[in-house]
């Protein structure tokens, strides 16, 4: 079970759209709709955004979207506001009841 | 609204095992749902520990099985961690959270984490 790669870090200027990668396997996130999206500003607790790859929760805007394409999960964030300024974590079901986190994102808001 | 609180020692030996607790709030453990702990080395990602149902049902990360174990006391509307044979490598802020899953006959499938503590910062060091 190793950990779903992101790539270390992304950045955009405010109004613009990013895109965060998620790439796991056929065995996580090519197998099963659960990928889920985590956002973490510093010194804060995670909080959820994605769920079962492109759902929202209550009270999470609509500008960040999730999608996925074989092996990689990917979220969007558009109309890039300075507070989206955070760290983006995406995790999946991995089979035989495990979970597995990506490593992370840094995202700068320029 | 549902409210995780970890409590733990802050500091622990290396080789001791460390232990911690997640009391919750506005949600009943015994209604359902499985109870996960997630934990973050300082300027590193996130890394899954191991997650219980309310029937005491626990799963567990295959890289730390052998070191962890999860219970329940759904009477005092509280799940525990310990971890064994702690080294310098397990300091991380640990969180615990509720982790919604589905049960398709005996196989259980984990989804997500919903609702997060505001994580506890535990240090291996002599």
């Amino acid at each position: 079970q190793s950990a779903l790669t992101q790539p270390a870090s992304v950045s955009g200027s405010p109004g613009q759209s990013i895109t965060i990668s998620c790439s796991g396997t056929s065995s996580d996130v090519g197998s099963y709709n659960l990928v889920s999206w985590y956002q973490q500003h510093p010194d804060k607790a995670p909080k959820l955004i994605i769920y079962e790859d492109n759902k929202r929760p209550s009270g999470v805007s609509n500008r960040f979207s999730g999608s996925k394409s074989g092996n990689t999960a990917s979220l969007t964030i558009s109309g890039l506001q300075a507070e989206d300024e955070a760290d983006y974590s995406c995790c999946s079901y991995a089979g035989g009841t495990t979970l597995v986190f990506g490593g992370g994102t840094k995202l700068t808001v320029l | 609204q549902v409210q995780l609180h970890e409590s733990g020692p802050g500091l622990v030996k290396p080789s001791e095992t460390l232990s911690l607790s997640c009391s919750v709030s506005g949600y009943s453990i015994s209604n359902g749902y499985c109870w996960g702990w997630i934990r973050q080395p300082p300027g590193k990602g996130l890394e899954w520990i191991g997650s219980i149902e309310q029937s005491g049902s626990v799963y567990y990360n295959p890289s730390l099985k052998s070191r962890v174990t999860i219970s329940v006391d759904t009477s005092r509307n509280q799940f525990s961690l310990k971890l064994s044979s702690v080294t310098a490598a397990d300091t991380a802020v640990y969180y615990c959270a509720r982790n919604p899953h589905s049960r398709n006959g005996v196989q259980t499938t984990l989804h997500y984490f919903d609702y997060w503590g505001q994580g506890t910062l535990l240090t291996v060091s002599s």
